[in-house]
């Protein structure tokens, strides 16, 4: 059964990085056909996609993030990591890990169909 | 960016009646060449991540009871839920996966 589990400060000062790591158990990042990605969600934005990738692939942005935000993989230890740079209040928000469905097409065109229980962060000095 | 809408903001529907959720895209979601519509719903209930229920407007996912049932094409979609149960109780979202950035409606809280 796969799951999907948040680690992480929850508390972290302004300006500086925000770091999360996603632990994966019950499937293979790197033997998966999936993309996995990070969701946020804050009661002033909602839902808001972060990024994703594809193991073997490439890795994509919301661009409203882009110049703050990398996603990156440890396949020995099935997990993968959000950095988020300079951060400021607007980024306290519940931040999850999520898998998005494969549909054979190879593309991360697909809705997100197991997701971490989440971990809340607040910016604040 | 597609942006996504929701409507009611809540809605409290008695038990065992029916509830009716509004989504709609500012661009449709429905692509050409594979007749394919990339459109989700989910739901949340407090203290817990979305759950997915309904891909492809209107495909349920393996275990969701088929109360639930999706509809709509192009830019107009619906969720409805034949029967509520107590259980169903939750904000129920929709996502448009047809482009990035993935972006989500605002939520439908539905109460009793």
């Amino acid at each position: 059964q796969l799951q999907l589990q948040e680690s992480g400060p929850g508390l972290v000062k302004p300006s500086e990085t925000l770091s999360l790591t996603c632990k994966v158990s019950g499937a293979s990042i790197s033997g998966s056909t999936c993309y996995w990605g990070w969701i946020r969600q804050s009661p002033a934005k909602g839902l808001e996609w972060i990024g994703n990738f594809y193991y073997s692939g490439n890795t994509y942005y919301n661009a409203s993030l882009k110049s703050r935000v990398a996603i990156s993989v440890d396949a020995s230890k099935n997990q993968f990591s959000l950095r988020l740079s300079y951060v400021t209040a607007a980024d306290t928000a519940v931040y999850y890990c999520a898998r998005q469905a494969d549909d054979g097409s190879g593309t991360y065109y697909n809705p997100f169909d197991s997701w971490g229980q989440g971990t809340l962060v607040t910016v604040s000095s | 960016d597609i942006v996504m809408t929701q409507s009611p903001d809540s809605l409290a529907v008695s038990l065992g009646e029916r509830a009716t959720i509004n989504c709609k895209s500012n661009k449709s979601v429905l692509y050409g060449s594979n007749k394919k519509t990339y459109l989700a719903w989910y739901q949340q209930k407090p203290g817990q991540p979305p759950k997915l229920l309904i891909n492809w407007a209107f495909t349920r996912e393996y275990g969701v009871p088929d109360r639930f049932s999706g509809s709509g094409s192009e830019t107009d979609f619906t969720l409805t839920i034949s029967s509520l149960q107590p259980e169903d109780v939750a904000v129920y979202y929709c996502q448009q996966y047809y482009g990035t950035p993935f972006t989500f409606g605002p939520g439908t809280k539905v109460e009793i």
